[in-house]
């Protein structure tokens, strides 16, 4: 256990839909990141959020946004759903280690589907 | 654009037998490296990784990778594997933090190792 939470677990829904993942950090971190991983596209890096602001951005569409709330938990926001989007979706929290680099601690994942 | 490359996206062996996953990234700043292993249904996991010093790290469960700066390289090794070592590996590499204060990990594709009892 890693100590970082997500939910919810399993996400089945419909294209076109809109839908909310949750990450709590653990306890103490104030980084948090957003991965996806899909068959096709492997591990992709979307955002990065450190103490609530947007610090990072990869390969995140523009139907997708996410937020880090005052608590440090964060939502990612997945709207306008293809199927294409139906992947893991991991979130990670880190400390960091020296000198600018980190140690990120990985959840274990929102599964989401899109039918 | 940066980019890791993993050599073999899928490996079989028997149990006891050596494994040397080959990884190699492009990227020429300061880097750290990291494995990373997936189990069946689990999430990811941190193997070993790689900051400065010497650049030869060991690992949990007996793995371990070498850093070779000139070759871009960070090959797992494990002397001897067993059949609870099958899984999915993932070498990453992330630079530096940005001038902005963002920090990303990048994955390579994968490789899924069986290893047959």
């Amino acid at each position: 256990d890693s100590g970082v939470t997500q939910t919810p677990k399993h996400l089945i829904t419909a294209t076109g839909q809109r839908v909310t993942l949750r990450c709590s950090p653990r306890s103490g971190d104030l980084s948090v990141y957003w991965y996806q991983q899909s068959l096709d596209q492997g591990l992709q890096f979307l955002i990065h959020y450190y103490n609530g602001e947007e610090r990072a951005k990869g390969n995140i569409l523009e139907r997708f946004s996410a937020q880090q709330f005052p608590d440090l938990h964060s939502e990612l926001n997945l709207s306008s759903l293809e199927l294409g989007d139906s992947a893991l979706y991991f979130c990670a929290s880190s400390v960091e280690i020296a000198g600018g680099f980190y140690e990120q601690y990985f959840g274990p994942g929102t599964r989401l589907t899109v039918t | 654009a940066q980019s890791v490359s993993q050599h073999n996206h899928h490996v079989i062996l028997s149990e006891a037998a050596s494994l040397e996953l080959g990884c190699n990234y492009s990227y020429g700043g300061t880097v750290n490296l990291f494995w990373y292993v997936q189990y069946p249904g689990q999430h990811l996991q941190l193997l070993l990784k790689y900051f400065s010093g010497d650049p030869l790290v060991k690992g949990i469960k007996g793995f371990e990778a070498e850093f070779i700066k000139s070759k871009f390289s960070f090959n797992l090794r494990k002397p001897s594997v067993q059949w609870s070592d099958t899984a999915e590996y993932f070498c990453a590499v992330s630079p530096a933090v940005s001038n902005t204060g963002g920090f990303k990990t990048i994955f390579g594709a994968g490789t899924r190792l069986f290893v047959k009892a």
